[in-house]
């Protein structure tokens, strides 16, 4: 099963804009992590919230979760260039069966 | 402290060849994890490795095997290379611990070319 799946596939904003990416997951998770990764390269972890946090904030990032509705929110104030990148969210399932999976991702390009 | 480490960084091999590609989790995690990312598609979960013992498994053929050692560094195989097989491999660590696992940690990957 997909577990992540990010939306939309694509977004151009202009540099200072805000950015706004989601995610929906379909299990039981104990925490789910977004990621950055700049073309062809490594991923690089941006920030973890579990399952009992509803909202996060790490700079010009925000997150939240909606158990309910297993989705969650990838907010980016005050857009750079330097923003511009893949963002991929990924889960850590309740169920060791549930797989580790990451969506194609949201490409954000950030226009100057 | 290193992060996670990944070597080669780039690789061609022929089609029907084996390939090893070899990762070093950061310091202190317990956990790899490795992915295949075909250009412009998310990282696809080929297998994790806790203790020693491939714990979950993804999508993908046998001819796709690891393994991890005592001291967390994990390597991954893939057997009679097919020109499907090019992509980045990534690796990636975490922790196990209370409440799940910690953020994974991504090495910068091995470009791999199947020709």
């Amino acid at each position: 099963s997909q577990q992540g799946e990010e939306d939309p596939q694509a977004l151009s904003i202009q540099e200072g804009e805000n950015a706004t990416m989601n995610c929906s997951y379909k299990t039981s998770i104990n925490n789910l992590q977004w990621y950055r990764q700049n073309s062809g390269r490594g991923l690089v972890h941006l920030i973890l919230i579990r399952s009992n946090e509803r909202e996060k904030h790490s700079g010009r990032l925000r997150v939240t979760l909606d158990t309910s509705k297993k989705s969650s929110s990838l907010l980016i104030t005050a857009s750079r260039a330097a923003d511009t990148a893949s963002y991929f969210c990924a889960t850590d399932a309740m169920n060791r069966d549930d797989k580790n999976i990451f969506g194609k991702g949201t490409r954000l390009h950030i226009l100057p | 402290d290193a992060g996670v480490t990944q070597s080669p960084t780039h690789l061609i091999k022929t089609r029907g060849q084996q390939v090893t590609l070899r990762c070093s989790p950061k310091s202190g995690h317990d956990t790899v994890s490795w992915y295949q990312q075909a250009l412009g598609q998310g990282p696809q979960f080929i297998f994790q490795y806790y203790e020693e013992e491939e714990r979950q498994r993804g999508n993908f053929p046998d001819r796709f095997s690891g393994h991890q050692f005592p001291n967390y560094s994990s390597e991954l195989n893939v057997n009679a290379l097919l020109l499907g097989d090019s992509a980045l491999y990534l690796c990636a660590s975490s922790l196990f611990g209370e409440g799940g696992r910690t953020e994974a940690f991504f090495g910068q990957g091995t470009r791999l070319t199947v020709v």
